[in-house]
């Protein structure tokens, strides 16, 4: 079993409508949980980040953490093609400096 | 800030060629992150620094692999020989303690190993 685990794509949503993205992980000593866009031929980049259990809202993000069943998920509201990406749960674990990535889920908004 | 810079931005050599990527880190960061990403295995760890001192280097795939930072500003990743397995993209990336633990990724050197 890997460490982070991301629901595998691809995931197709027609423009405007909700898109889910979800990822598990192992480790019960994870305190950060980060979210990263990354575009096709481009670097990852940052969108959201969360700490504690509950939602983070950011705009048309909404980032869910649930620690108990070691869950945590990114909503995408109104989706946008400019949305179409693949998106990368990062959790870092207790006093450690790096972070374990899932593999990814791609992401298509059709207009 | 200029961001993480990488050089060079896409790398093609022969099957046996010394390989060395290079990476400046965004001034202020103490954690310097080495990754490799192909569509097979995703996005992997193969070392990272605190304070220029090498934390972790698990991920380093074998003796081929080799990295270093000399200084605050500066790290190289080398792989001799290279072998077309080796074929990837590398993304350097560095990180502040003690802030969002957020890391930001230079824009990657394309490698091909023919």
């Amino acid at each position: 079993q890997k460490e982070v685990e991301q629901n595998s794509g691809p995931l197709s949503v027609p423009e405007g409508a909700i898109a889910s993205l979800n990822c598990t992980y192992s480790d019960r000593g994870s305190q950060s949980f980060f979210w990263y866009r990354q575009y096709s031929g481009k670097s990852p980049e940052l969108i959201m980040f969360i700490y504690s259990n509950g939602d983070k809202e950011d705009g048309r993000f909404t980032a869910q953490l649930n620690k108990a069943s070691q869950y945590v998920s990114l909503l995408i509201r109104d989706s946008q093609p400019s949305d179409s990406a693949t998106y990368l749960c990062a959790v870092r674990y207790t006093n450690a400096g790096k972070s374990t990535f899932g593999d990814g889920t791609t992401l298509t908004v059709k207009p | 800030d200029a961001g993480v810079i990488q050089s060079p931005r896409h790398e093609v050599t022969e099957m046996g060629q010394e390989v060395t990527l290079r990476c400046k880190p965004i001034s202020g960061h103490d954690y310097l992150f080495w990754y490799r990403q192909t569509m097979m295995r995703g996005l992997e760890l193969l070392i990272y620094f605190n304070n220029n001192v090498p934390i972790d280097d698990s991920g380093m795939p074998e003796d081929r692999f080799s990295a270093k930072m000399p200084n605050a500003s500066f790290s190289t990743l080398k792989i001799q020989p290279s072998e077309p397995r080796d074929s990837a993209v590398y993304f350097c990336a560095s990180g502040l303690a003690g802030g969002r633990d957020e890391q930001f990724f230079g824009p990657g050197t394309r490698l091909t190993v023919l």
